[in-house]
């Protein structure tokens, strides 16, 4: 059964970079035909998309972010990254890595748990 | 503000059925696949329907969904308390900020 685990710093200083990954565990991240990607939920709001990546490199970034965000897919060792950089406190939110489908049959059948990541000195 | 348009708040008795509404446009529902999912507090969402209309393994049919032109609607029946909880319809928008888009979420009331 595929799971997916975040990892990361719970909380990050204002203007630094916060980085997060993502183990997989039950599939192969090389799947042909899945997108793996990040979600987060700001306190009191909804979902909001980040981005995803296709195992050979395509990615996809939410526009207003695209500037400070990069994920990146570690094949090798079967996990993949997020990592928003300048960060400030709209970022605090709880942030779930995601498989995806791809494109026009976008949906997300497998969450990780969640990992809350809040923005603070 | 979300691309796609969801009531804030829907709400119905035990056994009832409810609808909930999700409006975007020609560049996102009107020619890509919608998706839905209930998240309940402190878990990770789950997906209920996809692909407009399909429902993943272990999904009971209490929950459909439909898609016409630039609107989707989650279908659920026979409510129970265990329903109560948050639900987002999601989809991909295809313009020049192509990417993925969540409505901004219903949160739903078992009375």
């Amino acid at each position: 059964q595929l799971q997916l685990q975040e990892t990361g710093p719970g909380l990050v200083q204002p203007s630094e970079t916060l980085s997060l990954s993502c183990s997989v565990s039950g599939d192969s991240i090389s799947s042909n035909i899945y997108y793996w990607g990040w979600i987060r939920q700001p306190p009191g709001r909804g979902l909001e998309w980040i981005g995803s990546m296709y195992y050979t490199g395509g990615t996809y970034y939410k526009p207003s972010l695209e500037s400070r965000v990069t994920i990146s897919v570690d094949t090798s060792n079967n996990q993949f990254s997020l990592k928003l950089k300048s960060v400030t406190a709209a970022d605090t939110a709880v942030y779930y890595c995601a498989r995806q489908g791809a494109r026009t049959y976008f949906y997300v059948d497998v969450w990780g748990k969640g990992t809350t990541v809040t923005v603070s000195s | 503000q979300s691309v796609l348009t969801q009531p804030p708040s829907v709400s119905a008795a035990p056994g009832q059925k409810v609808t909930i509404s999700c409006s975007g446009s020609s560049s996102n529902i009107g020619n890509n696949y919608v998706s839905w999912y209930q998240h309940l507090p402190g878990t990770a969402p789950k997906l209920l329907i996809y692909d407009n209309i399909k429902r993943p393994s272990g999904i009971p049919d209490r929950f459909s969904g439909s898609k016409s032109g630039t609107s989707a609607a989650l279908d659920i029946t026979g409510l129970q308390p265990g329903d109560e909880a948050d639900y987002y319809c999601a989809t991909w928008e295809s313009n020049l900020s192509a990417g993925g888009v969540f409505g901004g979420g219903t949160k739903l009331t078992v009375l």
